[in-house]
Formats: structure tokens, C-alpha cells, sequence
């Protein structure tokens, strides 16, 4: 079971690129999740999405967008990277809002912005 | 404001003896708490729950105790194994987005 996958595994950017992170689930999971881990932090939530053709800003969105293009996929895109958006992206989703579900997770996206 | 904290960074405790890691949190609006794990390179994987209407819930050697007067949740893992080296996070959904609220991590060494 592939569960959560997430493309690439590792990227290198200079400041002012843009760039396209992937994220697909196999689940059946209606809501999906993009967090980003900082060292000594906690996972921030960037944007989510509660159902396909839904989206909303979490705790820190400002400098990406992202796209539900259907049920299965979710992704996370920076237009112009800055060195302050280097960190660990993670993707993540439950089968619906509601009930305690705990979050299925992807294996992370390593992204370093110089 | 952090809501969910995780005071110690690390902790490293002898193969076969308890583990504890600990949680606090401020918003008393949090009605459930889930605790997950994390290898280097892995995303994170949910481990045990626990919701507020009780005080102890045990999976194995796992068992996740809530003081809610304390605002306070710990992870008891017994006896620990070498395998239970990893990251763990506690967390709390807020909203009705379900956004999960993360502690910072505690990093569990297991010394054989």
C-alpha cells in the first residue's frame, strides 16, 4: 500500500526559482494537508484542503499556492522560493473532517533554498 | 503562543526501562490528543490517542495518560526497545479544519 506519496524526495533551489511539490494519495481520503517542519518546531499547517475543489489558508501560507487537482492529488507551490521557506514539507490526509481521525502522512519533501 | 509544548528536546533512557515523554498544553478548548512518531527521513506515524472524556488509554506497551486540571499528557512506553528510538510529537486538532497543533518533538534515545 503506497499511502501517501510525495515527489521529489530532495530539492535545491536558488532564491527566486519556482517550483511545484507533489503530493498523491491512494486512500479514498477526502481532506489533505500540507505542513512544513522547522528545526526544534513543530509541524506548521500551510493550506488544506477539506473536500476536492476546496482550499484554505492554515497558520502559514504566505509565499505559496496550492491546487486540489482532484481527489488523489495535492500540491504545494512556491512561485518565487526565498531562503526562509528551506525546510521539511509534509503532506498529509484523513478520510473526512470530523471524528478524531488521525492524519496519514507522507514521507516529507526536503527542500533547500539558497 | 505555542499551545502544545514538549519541554525536553531529548531523552535517552536504558533498554527495558519506562519511557515517559511528556506534554503540556494552554488552550483548554482541545478535547483530544494524538501522539505520533518519527524516524529520520520518515514522515510521521500516529501511534495513540487519547480524547478528553478520559484519563488513560493503552495500546500495548503503550499507554498515553491526560490530566486535563493540569493541562498536562504524558506517553509511558514499557519496556522500552531499541526500535522505539525515534522522534515523538504530541498534537491536538483545533477548527473545524481539523489543523493539528504540534509540540515541538522529544527526541527518545534507547540505550541497550
Amino acid at each position: 500500500n503506497a499511502g501517501v506519496t510525495q515527489t521529489p524526495k530532495f530539492q535545491v533551489l536558488k532564491t527566486g526559482q519556482s517550483m511545484t511539490l507533489q503530493c498523491a494519495q491512494d486512500m479514498n481520503h477526502n481532506s489533505m494537508y500540507w505542513y512544513r517542519q522547522d528545526p526544534g518546531m513543530g509541524l506548521r499547517l500551510i493550506y488544506y484542503s477539506a473536500s476536492e475543489g476546496t482550499t484554505d489558508k492554515g497558520e502559514v501560507p504566505n509565499g505559496y499556492n496550492v491546487s486540489r487537482l482532484n481527489k488523489r492529488e495535492f500540491s504545494l507551490r512556491l512561485e518565487s522560493a526565498a531562503p526562509s521557506q528551506t525546510s521539511v514539507y509534509f503532506c498529509a490526509s484523513i478520510p473526512g473532517q470530523g471524528n478524531n481521525q488521525p492524519q496519514h502522512f507522507g514521507d516529507g519533501t526536503r527542500l533547500s533554498i539558497l | 503562543d505555542q499551545q502544545v509544548k514538549q519541554n525536553s528536546p531529548s531523552l535517552s533512557v536504558q533498554e527495558g526501562r519506562i519511557s515517559i515523554l511528556n506534554c503540556d498544553y494552554t488552550n483548554s478548548m482541545f478535547d483530544y490528543f494524538l501522539w505520533y512518531k518519527k524516524y529520520p527521513a520518515e514522515g510521521p506515524t500516529f501511534l495513540i490517542s487519547i480524547s478528553s472524556i478520559k484519563d488513560k488509554n493503552e495500546d500495548g506497551r503503550f499507554t498515553v495518560f491526560l490530566n486535563k486540571s493540569a493541562k498536562h499528557l504524558s506517553l509511558h512506553i514499557v519496556p522500552s526497545q531499541p526500535g522505539d528510538s525515534a522522534v515523538y510529537f504530541c498534537a491536538a486538532p483545533r477548527g473545524s479544519n481539523y489543523q493539528l497543533i504540534w509540540g515541538a518533538g522529544t527526541k527518545l534515545i534507547i540505550k541497550p
